[in-house]
């Protein structure tokens, strides 16, 4: 079946630690990325997304993420983390007017 | 100031009550969106609407209703609660297409004992 994948489930790490969160898809064609935070207790937020273009797309709070097309991934990274972006980081990728998400990444960022 | 605004932000309430929630957005978006997080926190699109016409129906059991009074309203009625429809459900709003982020409401969280 066609979906999301987020490979990894939960991560830990201390501050200033190198983040990189994995994101697979299995639809083929045009699509568009997305990766969201949910920071606890807290609603949806768009950290980023990309359309076209440049593969390597900036969002905020020092997040970045990465297209690449032959292997249908869109990984979220940031050089540092802090303690704040602990949250559960969700990838999804919109498709046929809706948009499917991953089964989300819950990161713990211990100071 | 709220974009997208939920009431209420927590619903109690036992099985085979009719329930709902109601959702507004105040960005002049177009299209409204109604999610389930499950307690693993899975999201899931229930239904989309744009321009109060319903768009996706995500095989949601038709004890769920959407209504759209206007553009700026999603309400979710829910018929007979059972226990399995305890979660946060999220509105959403957006513009048109898949190129525009979605902007989420704060949740509701639903609890059927």
């Amino acid at each position: 079946a066609q979906s999301v994948s987020q490979h990894n489930h939960h991560v830990i790490l201390s501050e200033a630690a190198s983040l990189e969160l994995g994101c697979n898809y299995s639809y083929g064609g045009t699509v568009n990325l997305f990766w969201y935070v949910q920071y606890p207790g807290q609603h949806l937020q768009l950290l980023l997304k990309y359309f076209s273009g440049d593969p390597l797309v900036k969002g905020i709070k020092g997040f970045e993420a990465e297209f690449i097309k032959s292997k249908f991934s869109f990984n979220l990274r940031k050089p540092s983390v802090q303690w704040s972006d602990t949250a559960e980081y969700f990838c999804a990728v919109w498709k046929t007017d809706k948009l499917i998400f991953g089964t989300g990444t819950r990161l713990q960022v211990f100071p | 100031d709220t974009a997208v605004s939920q009431t209420p932000k927590y619903l109690v309430t036992q099985m085979g009550n009719d329930k709902s929630i109601k959702c507004e957005q105040n960005l002049g978006h177009d299209t409204m969106y109604w999610y389930k997080q499950d307690s693993k926190k899975f999201l899931k699109i229930m239904f989309s609407y744009n321009n109060k016409e319903l768009i996706i129906n995500e095989t949601v059991p038709n004890r769920f209703s959407p209504k759209s009074p206007d553009k700026a309203h999603l309400n979710l009625h829910i018929n007979s609660l059972e226990l399995g429809d305890s979660a946060v459900y999220f509105c959403a709003s957006s513009q048109v297409g898949g190129a525009y982020e979605q902007y989420f409401g704060p949740g509701t969280r639903l609890t059927v004992t």
